[in-house]
């Protein structure tokens, strides 16, 4: 079935530093991919999508291509804050019937001064 | 209020105590989900409705019953429930359930003694 990989966390970043968080997927069709951010004590937030191959989601400094040929939607950002740190979800949501959002097990991003 | 609103945020309750989770969207969205985020596992969908029908039940316990009364309100009914129904539950909307893009809460924190 569908399913979606993440890069086991926790990851530890000083200020102003490069991220990167690795996800890869797993899936039939054409799935469109996402990627969410929970904040201590809330729910999800969409971060950002790509729907299709060679698609560039990006959000508040947060980019992430879609890559068929790799199975991969890694997330990056080139400057970090501490308010960056959170937990992060890929996800994909599958093609065909109703919608369903696959998830990946979060990265917890945790960025010091 | 904007968006996705739960009620109650926190909730403890016993095995044998009857209680409900209340989701609210303000989006003018058709499709409503409930998810389970356990501390072990990754996010789950537990149920999906569109337009006030049940169009998905993914393989859940009959202690958990949802109720949808209109396309903006969402209701989750626990009984004799266990401890490892312990979780945050998440309720999302959508435009509709063919539609990738799903809004979340900011969840209800439930604990069963």
């Amino acid at each position: 079935g569908d399913s979606v990989t993440q890069m086991e966390g926790p990851v530890t970043l000083s200020e102003e530093a490069f991220l990167t968080i690795n996800c890869t997927y797993t899936a039939t069709g054409y799935p469109s991919l996402f990627w969410y951010v929970q904040y201590p004590g809330e729910g999800l937030q969409l971060l950002l999508k790509a729907t299709k191959a060679d698609d560039k989601g990006s959000n508040k400094g947060f980019e992430a291509t879609y890559r068929k040929e790799t199975t991969s939607f890694h997330l990056e950002k080139g400057s970090v804050q501490v308010s960056d740190s959170a937990v992060y979800f890929c996800a994909l949501s599958t093609s065909g019937g109703y919608n369903k959002l696959i998830f990946g097990a979060g990265t917890r991003l945790a960025v010091h001064p | 209020e904007t968006g996705v609103t739960q009620t109650p945020r926190h909730l403890v309750m016993g095995m044998t105590n009857k209680k409900s989770l209340k989701c609210e969207q303000h989006l003018g969205h058709n499709a409503m989900y409930w998810y389970k985020q356990s501390a072990k596992k990754p996010l789950e969908l537990m149920f999906v409705y569109s337009l006030e029908e049940r169009v998905e039940n993914n393989s859940v316990p009959s202690r958990f019953s949802p109720e949808c009364p209109n396309s903006s309100h969402l209701f989750l009914h626990l009984h004799t429930l266990q401890p490892e129904d312990s979780a945050l539950y998440l309720c999302a909307s959508s435009q509709d359930p063919l539609t990738d893009t799903q809004y979340f809460g900011p969840g209800t924190r439930l604990t069963v003694l």
